[in-house]
């Protein structure tokens, strides 16, 4: 079946410091991918989009994604983390019309 | 910008109950989602509509009915809620074959 998988359900990092959040996908044809943020309380955000082209994509508030296809992952991450970024990150990929969501990566942002 | 807005932000029901879900969004979108979140299982798509009066089942659409009678409005219906449906519940639009979609706010649903 089509999946989606965060393997890192919790990731503590400093501010300022680097964040990678990985995501694999299972097989298939190009895949359409997405990262999404939800701060507490809040919907999801899209943060950036992969449909095809360039592997590496930028997004909203620093983030940038690669899209490896050797590998099924579409890795997100930011060079310098912000206190603010502190959310609930998913992962999805496109099937149609509908989209299949990764069970998400809590980040906490420590100063 | 894109504004998908839900009724409620907090709802408390009593079991039994039937209780309805109000999505309504701005941007003409073709495509319109009931989605289900708990912790550590992520988003779980309850029911889908392509269009007005038509709808598809999701992954976990028991317990659950909805109603699309106009373009911008998409109802989820807990037609007798239970306990085990305590959660919060997003609704998303999209335009059709686009992929990305646009979520509202969320309603945490307590059931008690």
């Amino acid at each position: 079946a089509q999946s989606v998988t965060q393997p890192d359900i919790h990731i503590t990092v400093s501010e300022g410091a680097s964040l990678e959040l990985r995501c694999n996908y299972s097989y298939g044809a190009t895949p359409y991918l997405f990262w999404y943020v939800q701060s507490p309380g809040q919907g999801l955000q899209l943060l950036l989009k992969y449909f095809s082209g360039d592997t590496l994509v930028q997004g909203i508030k620093g983030f940038e994604a690669e899209f490896k296809r050797s590998q099924s992952s579409f890795n997100l991450r930011k060079p310098s983390v912000h206190w603010s970024d502190a959310a609930e990150y998913f992962c999805a990929r496109a099937i149609t019309d509908k989209l299949i969501f990764g069970t998400g990566t809590r980040l906490q942002v420590f100063p | 910008d894109v504004k998908v807005t839900q009724s409620s932000r907090y709802l408390v029901k009593r079991t039994g109950e039937k209780v309805f879900l109000e999505c309504v969004q701005d941007m003409d979108h073709e495509n319109m989602f009931w989605y289900r979140q708990d912790p550590g299982l992520g988003l779980r798509l309850i029911y889908f509509s392509y269009d007005v009066k038509m709808k598809e089942k999701g992954d976990i659409p028991e317990g659950y009915s909805v109603s699309r009678e106009k373009k911008e409005r998409f109802s989820l219906i807990l037609e007798s809620a239970s306990t085990n449906q305590t959660s919060m519940y997003l609704c998303a639009s999209s335009f059709a074959g686009a992929g990305e979609q646009y979520f509202g706010p969320g309603t945490r649903l307590t059931v008690t």
